[in-house]
């Protein structure tokens, strides 16, 4: 079966300081990947999503980055950290249709992430 | 460009009466849709989904949706509400051209009263 794993779970980091978010994903090739970004009480905001190793869409301009080093593996990354970058973190994978499609996707179980 | 609202932010219920969220969408071809929970502090979880055929869908937790083109909504439904539904729920959509992805409504926040 698929496992997604996110880690840390929470952060605590001081504003202007590095970021790495780690996803990786168990039991599947070649999925699509995403970031996505819950603030308190919002929805999500997808950030980037992947449909293979080294090729990142963004969908928002901000202080981050994504990168795929390998096929199951996702990053999240920030090289200063602002206050507004606090939130929950939320990775997620699905099939890659063939035709692109829209298909169910798969979430991990999140990062907290608090930026003081 | 594909939209989903979730009119709705807050739902109170009473335990074992029925409930009713509400999602309406915006895409311009034919919708793929989808419904998810979330428990505090947790990753969203499939309800069900829609993509073609039956318009009424049954899901997992005893939910079920019914696709109303006319109207452009995908509501969820349950007929008697357990204390463990609590829960966020967020109504997507996505297609069949999309790269995969999906559109998120902001989520309904459902109380349960004992």
């Amino acid at each position: 079966s698929q496992t997604i794993h996110q880690w840390p779970a929470t952060l605590v980091q001081p504003v202007g300081s590095p970021l790495s978010l780690e996803c990786t994903v168990e039991g599947t090739s070649n999925p699509n990947l995403y970031w996505y970004r819950q603030a308190a009480g919002r929805g999500l905001q997808l950030l980037f999503y992947s449909v293979g190793i080294g090729q990142i869409s963004s969908e928002v301009p901000q202080n981050l980055s994504a990168s795929r080093p390998q096929d199951r593996q996702f990053i999240l990354s920030s090289k200063k950290l602002l206050l507004s970058d606090s939130g929950f973190y939320l990775c997620a994978w699905s099939v890659r249709g063939f035709s692109g499609s829209t298909d169910t996707q798969y979430f991990g179980p999140g990062t907290r992430l608090t930026v003081l | 460009a594909q939209s989903v609202t979730q009119p709705d932010i807050h739902i109170t219920v009473s335990e074992g009466a029925s409930l009713e969220l509400r999602c309406n969408y915006s895409y311009g071809a034919t919708p793929y849709l989808f419904w998810y929970v979330q428990s505090p502090g947790q990753g969203l979880q499939l309800l069900l989904k829609y993509f073609s055929g039956d318009t009424l869908v049954q899901g997992i937790k005893g939910f079920e949706a019914e696709f109303k083109r006319s109207q452009s909504s995908f509501n969820l439904r349950k007929p008697s509400v357990h204390w463990s539904d609590a829960a966020e729920y967020f109504c997507a959509v996505g297609g069949n051209t999309n790269a995969g992805k999906s559109t998120f409504g902001d989520g309904t926040t459902l109380t349960v009263k004992p």
